[in-house]
């Protein structure tokens, strides 16, 4: 059984980075592909970007400037890091993983339980 | 990027009631479409995927239609754990996008 669990700080400041993991159990982080996906409080999710252990992420145009992504195979983790937040970037924020082949592709029926992230001084 | 539109934002129903929620996207998305149920502090939970798949273990009562621009999702007798945040999401091109979702609630 998949399973994915976020970690990480639930504070950040204005103006700093904010640093997420995501421990995966019960698959590989050396195939299909691995999101984070956020969610502001009372609106939609939307997709940060993906990132496969080969090849190079992708990310959403809104956010590319300011995201990270990496893979740690050893450990069957991967990680977010979001430079210089504001208020705005406040939201429960998820790792999810891809249906793969049999779904098309991009839908996500694996998710981790989400964390808060609140932005303030 | 392509958006995803949900209309209404709201929807009050009753158990027992057939209940359909749309989803209209702003270019062509073929069938490279989810559909998720979400309740309060909770993950999203997929439901439907290319547009009219039932993702295994969810009940037969959901059911998706829709190609192209418009998407449908149709519960067919509401039970009382239906009542959620529901979202449609593409999966066409990127960045993938979600609607803003449809509240379900007991009239």
């Amino acid at each position: 059984q998949v399973q994915l669990q976020e970690s990480g700080p639930g504070l950040v400041k204005p103006s700093e980075t904010l640093s997420l993991t995501c421990t995966v159990s019960g698959a590989s982080i050396s195939s299909n592909y691995w999101s984070w996906i956020r969610q502001p409080p009372g609106k939609g999710p939307e997709w940060i970007g993906y990132v496969y252990f080969r090849g190079s992420p992708d990310y959403n145009p809104s956010l590319k400037s300011r995201v990270t992504f990496s893979v740690d195979t050893s450990k069957n983790q991967f990680s977010l890091k979001l430079t210089s937040v504001t208020a705005a970037d406040t939201a429960v924020y998820y790792c999810a993983r891809e249906g793969g082949y049999s779904y098309g592709g991009g839908s996500f029926p694996y998710w981790g339980q989400g964390i808060l992230v609140t932005v303030s001084s | 990027d392509i958006q995803m539109t949900q209309s209404p934002s709201t929807l009050s129903a009753s158990v027992g009631d057939r209940v359909t929620i749309p989803c209209r996207a702003s270019q062509s998305i073929s069938n490279w479409l989810a559909w998720y149920q979400q309740k309060p502090g909770k993950a999203p939970k997929l439901l439907i995927y290319k547009a009219s798949t039932l993702e295994s273990g969810v009940p037969s009562r959901f059911s998706g239609s829709g190609s192209g621009t418009e998407f449908t999702l149709t519960i067919s007798s509401l039970q009382p754990d239906d009542f959620a945040t529901y979202y449609c999401q593409q999966y066409n091109s990127y960045p993938y996008t979600f609607g803003q979702g449809t509240k379900l609630e007991i009239k």
